[in-house]
């Protein structure tokens, strides 16, 4: 099944910088790329997500980039603001064809006023 | 709100218990997966049933099992709990139907097991 690798594990910026994760992940087959954001003792949420017959995709102040060659994909935070605090997962299907979804061990992101 | 309920949000049990999580899936998803959360090991896929059967097996114990019913609310069994059980357990649906595209999981509000 698939692998999915995420780094880092803690990121800490100053509010207004950028921050950017990364996943890697194992299967050539996998076509989807959440990321799921998960605030202090709630549930995750998605916040964007990719499929493999694009490179990048964006919203707002968030965008996700795809490699298919290399197999990794990257979140893309800018202009953060405090509100940003949490931890990130990247995710990908267990296996091809299959809609459940393994996840990556997830980046705390800390934005600091 | 996601549309996906849980139940119990708190649970606190002896070792050696058994204790039966409850989710009910957003109205007309037919997929429900269930994950544990750990502080050290992320979202760990557990099992997932697709309309009342099981389509997909993660690392789930011997002594954990699940269900999905007719009216597609799943329980999760979890059996002879260890200490090392204690865990937010959560549910999540989504419309996905097999061999199609992937769309959104919903996930609930999560189960916080402690077991003492």
């Amino acid at each position: 099944g698939e692998n999915v690798e995420q780094h880092p594990s803690t990121l800490s910026v100053q509010e207004g910088d950028s921050a950017v994760i990364k996943c890697t992940y194992s299967d050539s087959a996998s076509n989807y790329f959440p990321w799921y954001k998960q605030e202090l003792g709630k549930r995750p949420q998605l916040i964007i997500d990719i499929r493999s017959n694009v490179g990048e995709k964006k919203d707002q102040r968030i965008a996700v980039t795809l490699n298919k060659t290399a197999k990794h994909f990257s979140l893309h935070i800018t202009e953060t603001q405090p509100e940003d605090s949490a931890v990130y997962f990247c995710a990908a299907p267990l296996n091809s064809g299959y809609s459940t979804l393994t996840f990556g061990k997830g980046t705390m992101l800390l934005v600091s006023p | 709100d996601s549309g996906v309920t849980q139940t119990p949000k708190h649970l606190i049990t002896a070792t050696g218990q058994r204790v039966t999580l409850r989710c009910s899936p957003r109205s007309g998803d037919l997929s429900v997966y269930w994950y544990q959360q750990s502080l050290d090991q992320g979202l760990q896929f557990l099992i997932q049933y697709y309309n009342g059967e099981e389509r997909a097996k993660g690392n789930i114990l011997e002594r954990f099992s699940a269900q999905q019913f007719p009216d597609l609310h799943s329980e999760l069994n979890l059996s002879s709990l260890e200490l090392g059980d204690s865990a937010l357990y959560f549910c999540a649906s989504s419309s996905t139907n097999p061999g199609t595209e992937n769309t959104e999981a919903f996930f609930g509000q999560g189960t916080r097991l402690t077991v003492v």
